[in-house]
């Protein structure tokens, strides 16, 4: 079984701070993907990776960067929390290739006050 | 832009009833069409997917319906049960370079009540 693992479930933190999001999976993806899940916006991409160091922005990557140092490894950095960054942190997974499944992790539900 | 669209946003329907959310998009070098299921606190899992060289998938109770002349496709889920209740999400990627992101629709929540 793909197993993508978020370091938090849920996560509290004051407006200004720098905050990360780690994410890792276990079946030595190339690509891995951050999304945020917002009511009614459905899920959006912010940034992706497709191999190690690289990165790529998605559709609303203002605010925010990312960091691949390993293959099994993305992190999601906000580098100045502000409270319309409160929202669910999706991370995903997939092997290289066209029209490849994503593998989710569980989600990071992230309050910024 | 959004590309792709989803429909409806809530749908409410009883058990062993017929669910149906459809999906429109715009891009016409999307070539692969999957639906993912949400269930509350986990993250979105594949459910099915079909690609446009056919025109109907199915898997158990569901079937993906697929018309690439008005480039809508659908979800249609046979004998709905309580535990379909969920949020689904249609998506689509295109060939080519980025050929791995996915574009997601925003999302149907079915409730099915006994």
């Amino acid at each position: 079984d793909v197993k993508v693992t978020q370091s938090s479930r849920y996560l509290v933190k004051r407006t200004g701070e720098k905050v990360f999001l780690e994410c890792v999976q276990d079946m030595d993806h190339e690509n891995m993907f951050w999304y945020r899940q917002d009511p009614g916006l459905g899920l959006r991409l912010i940034y992706f990776s497709y191999d190690v160091k690289m990165k790529e922005k998605g559709d609303i990557p203002e605010g925010y960067s990312v960091s691949r140092e390993k293959k099994e490894r993305f992190s999601l950095i906000l580098e100045s929390a502000s409270t319309n960054q409160t929202s669910m942190y999706l991370c995903a997974s997939s092997p290289g290739g066209t029209g490849n499944i994503q593998y989710f992790g569980a989600g990071t539900r992230l309050s910024v006050l | 832009q959004q590309q792709v669209k989803q429909s409806p946003q809530s749908l409410i329907v009883q058990k062993g009833g017929i669910s149906i959310i459809n999906c429109a998009y715009e891009n016409t070098a999307f070539d692969y069409f999957p639906w993912y299921q949400q269930f509350p606190g986990k993250g979105p899992a594949l459910l099915i997917a079909i690609r446009p060289d056919v025109s109907e998938k199915k898997e158990g109770r569901f079937t993906i319906s697929f018309n690439k002349s008005a480039k809508q496709f659908s979800l249609h889920i046979m004998d709905s049960q309580p535990g379909d209740s969920a949020t689904y999400f249609c998506a689509a990627s295109r060939g080519g370079a980025g050929s791995y992101q996915l574009t997601f629709g925003k999302g149907t929540k079915l409730s099915v009540i006994p």
